[in-house]
């Protein structure tokens, strides 16, 4: 089962910021947490990952909370193209364990930007 | 670079017939895996293969799906029957894979087969 929670939907005007929410209160020390998005009709798009400090690359940053429970992926500017379900994933790191590294989908945060 | 190549992208077929799929990751990536998403849910991983040996296949209904990755490169995935059930999308995807106890590269998907038994 997946170990976040995000809400189902959320709406942001084109040009403004979308701030998305996600909670994994359950996380260990040794996961990281992982963002996908989908775009209607293709495979999930690698977006950005972090284990406790913020992160940013030319996509999205993405912010921890110190406490590790919740984090936001955050699209600056949003666009019409950024209109796809996004997925919080809590994942394991390899290090000193039998995990395979596996993607553990949610059922994600349908974001829907508007003009 | 190219992406995660997937073939056919639809099928159509009756339950209780059989149905391959095909899928050739990006060059040099040693990890492949396949995902089935059904309408409306997250995908579900199926089987995760590092080179041509099986990793983790948990989640695969043995009795009525098989995969493999005879070269370490390309793979197929076959359902034997079909039941409705088994309508989604099936994913495939690729990585580096791993070392040293760290993640090389992220998963890389293809666009998907879109399955429909009727």
């Amino acid at each position: 089962d997946a170990k976040t929670t995000q809400p189902p939907s959320m709406d942001c005007a084109e040009g403004r910021a979308a701030n998305l929410p996600c909670n994994h209160s359950t996380i260990s020390g040794n996961e990281y947490v992982y963002w996908y998005r989908q775009i209607h009709s293709q495979g999930p798009q690698y977006i950005i990952h972090g284990l406790k400090n913020n992160e940013t690359n030319e996509m999205a940053s993405l912010i921890i909370t110190e406490d590790r429970k919740s984090s936001t992926l955050i699209l600056p500017h949003a666009t019409l193209r950024d209109t796809a379900v996004y997925y919080c994933i809590v994942r394991a790191s390899l290090r000193g364990s039998s995990n395979t590294g596996k993607l553990i989908f949610g059922q994600g945060t349908t974001l829907q930007v508007k003009p | 670079e190219a992406g995660v190549a997937q073939s056919p992208r639809y099928k159509i077929i009756e339950k209780r017939q059989s149905v391959a799929f095909w899928c050739n990751p990006i060059s040099g990536h040693a990890t492949l895996y396949w995902y089935q998403q059904i309408l409306g849910q997250g995908p579900k991983l199926l089987i995760q293969f590092q080179n041509n040996g099986v990793v983790d296949d948990s989640q695969l209904p043995k009795d009525r799906f098989s995969a493999e990755r005879l070269k370490g490169v390309d793979s197929t995935l076959k359902i034997q029957p079909a039941k409705l059930e088994d309508s989604a999308v099936y994913l495939c995807a690729s990585s580096l894979g791993s070392s040293g106890g760290m993640f090389l590269s992220e998963q890389y998907f293809g666009p998907g087969t879109r399955l429909t038994v009727t």
